[in-house]
């Protein structure tokens, strides 16, 4: 059971927009910042959002990123066939002295 | 571009070592450090720790210290990951990733990642 909780699944048709949420505590997302990560199952997790809302080169601007007190939010916009992934929160947590995963969001376009 | 290529899959017993490395390629490689994700079939990956790769000081999360080690062979741009006396809750793909900007959590690239296989 992780420290920061994020919904297990998450669903929407194309174009359509999906938000998940990241809901943590003061000694992690309240205090430090949120990374979401893309994983297509059998690859390597890839780096979506940075420093709480900062896309990396090459992210569409369909996935943005927000913080808000204790809590985080992935939103995709313009749902696409290939966002179907699991989708992770990353943050530090100041108690734990660890780098705590959210459980994953499996998100499937339907 | 930067890369981190790890080693191929691994098979072994339960109590026997395992290393697994990690070779990084297109930047200076004691300009960042690596940590050490891994993740277990079906589930959420799960930090192991971090190396600093200019002094090579190992930092382990609390429930990987013991048999977990990392070490670093700095002249050929490589961190490596040893884990002893395998359990086999140990089997699990583990992946090497670069931090960027000293910030943890920031992971902006990965290795393909390394499956660690765990039977007797």
């Amino acid at each position: 059971q992780s420290v920061v909780t994020q919904p297990p699944s998450a669903s929407g048709t194309p174009g359509q927009r999906v938000t998940i949420s990241c809901s943590g505590s003061s000694s992690n997302i309240g205090s430090n910042y949120v990374y979401w990560y893309q994983q297509v199952p059998g690859t390597a997790p890839k780096l979506l959002i940075f420093l709480n809302h900062q896309r990396p080169s090459g992210v569409p601007d369909r996935f943005s990123g927000s913080k808000s007190g204790t809590s985080a939010s992935l939103a995709i916009s313009g749902l696409r066939a290939e966002d179907e992934a699991d989708y992770y929160c990353v943050v530090w947590d100041d108690s734990l002295n660890i780098v705590v995963f959210g459980g994953g969001t499996k998100v499937t376009v339907l | 571009q930067v890369q981190l290529v790890q080693s191929g899959s691994e098979l072994r017993k339960p109590g026997a070592s395992v290393r697994v490395s990690c070779k990084s390629s297109g930047y200076i490689f004691a300009d960042f450090a690596l940590n050490w994700v891994r993740q277990a079939p079906g589930q959420g990956p799960e930090w192991v720790g971090w190396i600093n790769t200019n002094s090579g000081k190992p930092t382990y999360a609390q429930a990987f210290t013991g048999r977990f080690v990392f070490s670093l062979d700095k002249s050929a741009s490589t961190a490596y990951l040893q884990i002893d006396s395998l359990k086999a809750e140990d089997a699990a793909i583990y992946y090497c990733a670069r931090v960027r900007g000293g910030n943890p959590g920031y992971f902006d690239s990965w290795g393909q990642g390394t499956l660690v296989a765990v039977s007797a």
